[in-house]
C-alpha cells in the first residue's frame, strides 16, 4: 500500500516558467512533509520541508504548499532553471522517511 | 566532515555470493538508516539505528539482509545468498535525534547481481 504517491512520472517546463510538482499522502498521522531533489549517480538531498501545523513554506524559488483536507502537497518552482532538472521525491515523516516514487523534472531553454 | 560516505559505488557480484556495504554517517549524527531503490521507484526504508541499537528491523526484506553498527558510529549492509532480484541501489542516510526534516543521504551503493 503506497502511503507517499506522485502520480506524474513526468513533468517537462520551459525555463523561466513555473513547475509545479504534486504529492498525495493517506495518513493523517504524518508530521512532516519534505521534497528531496536527485541526480543520477547521487543520492538524494533535501530541498525544503513543511510541517503538518502550516499550510505554507518558502525557501528562495521554492514553496511548498500543504493542503492537509485533501491530503495534499505541492513544489512550487519560480521561475524554474535547467539547473532544476533532476529527479524530485516527496517524503513524509512518520517514524521513518516515506518517499513516493519520483517526478522526473526537464526543463528546456 | 565530507558527508555521508558509502562504498563500493558499485558493486558486481555473481547469484548466490554475500556482499558487504559500509555507510559512514557524518560524525554527530547518531541516527543512521538504510535505504533501497529500485528502478523507477523511490527509496524504500530497510533499517534504522539510533547510536549502536537497531531500532527497526522488520522492514528487511528477507532474512538474507542484516545490517549492523556496531560502535555507533559506522555500519554495514549484508546481503547473503545474493539473488538477481537484490540488484538496486543502497542508500544510507543520516540524522540527528529528532530532526524531522531531512537525512542527509550519501551517495549509494549500487549493486548489480549476475
Amino acid at each position: 500500500d503506497q502511503q507517499v504517491k506522485q502520480n506524474s512520472p513526468s513533468l517537462s517546463v520551459q525555463e523561466g516558467r513555473i513547475s509545479i510538482l504534486n504529492c498525495d499522502y493517506t495518513n493523517s498521522m504524518f508530521d512532516y512533509f519534505l521534497w528531496y531533489k536527485k541526480y543520477p549517480a547521487e543520492g538524494p538531498t533535501f530541498l525544503i520541508s513543511i510541517s503538518s501545523i502550516k499550510d505554507k513554506n518558502e525557501d528562495g524559488r521554492f514553496t511548498v504548499f500543504l493542503n492537509k483536507s485533501a491530503k495534499h502537497l505541492s513544489l512550487h518552482i519560480v521561475p524554474s532553471q535547467p539547473g532544476d532538472s533532476a529527479v524530485y521525491f516527496c517524503a513524509a515523516s512518520g517514524q521513518e522517511l516515506i518517499f513516493g516514487t519520483g517526478t522526473r523534472l526537464q526543463v528546456f531553454p | 566532515d565530507t558527508g555521508v560516505s558509502q562504498n563500493p559505488r558499485h558493486k558486481i557480484t555473481k547469484r548466490g555470493q554475500n556482499v558487504t556495504f559500509r555507510c559512514d554517517p557524518i560524525s554527530e549524527h547518531n541516527r543512521l538508516y538504510w535505504y533501497r531503490q529500485t528502478l523507477g521507484q523511490g527509496p524504500e526504508f530497510l533499517t534504522y539505528f539510533q547510536n549502536e541499537a537497531q531500532l527497526e528491523k522488520s522492514r528487511l526484506l528477507s532474512d538474507r539482509f542484516s545490517a549492523e553498527r556496531p560502535k555507533g558510529s559506522f555500519s554495514t549492509l549484508e546481503i547473503q545468498r545474493t539473488e538477481q532480484g537484490d540488484s538496486a541501489m543502497y542508500l544510507c542516510a543520516s540524522s540527528l535525534v529528532g530532526v524531522n526534516y531531512g537525512y542527509t543521504f550519501g551517495s549509494g551503493t549500487r549493486l548489480t547481481v549476475v
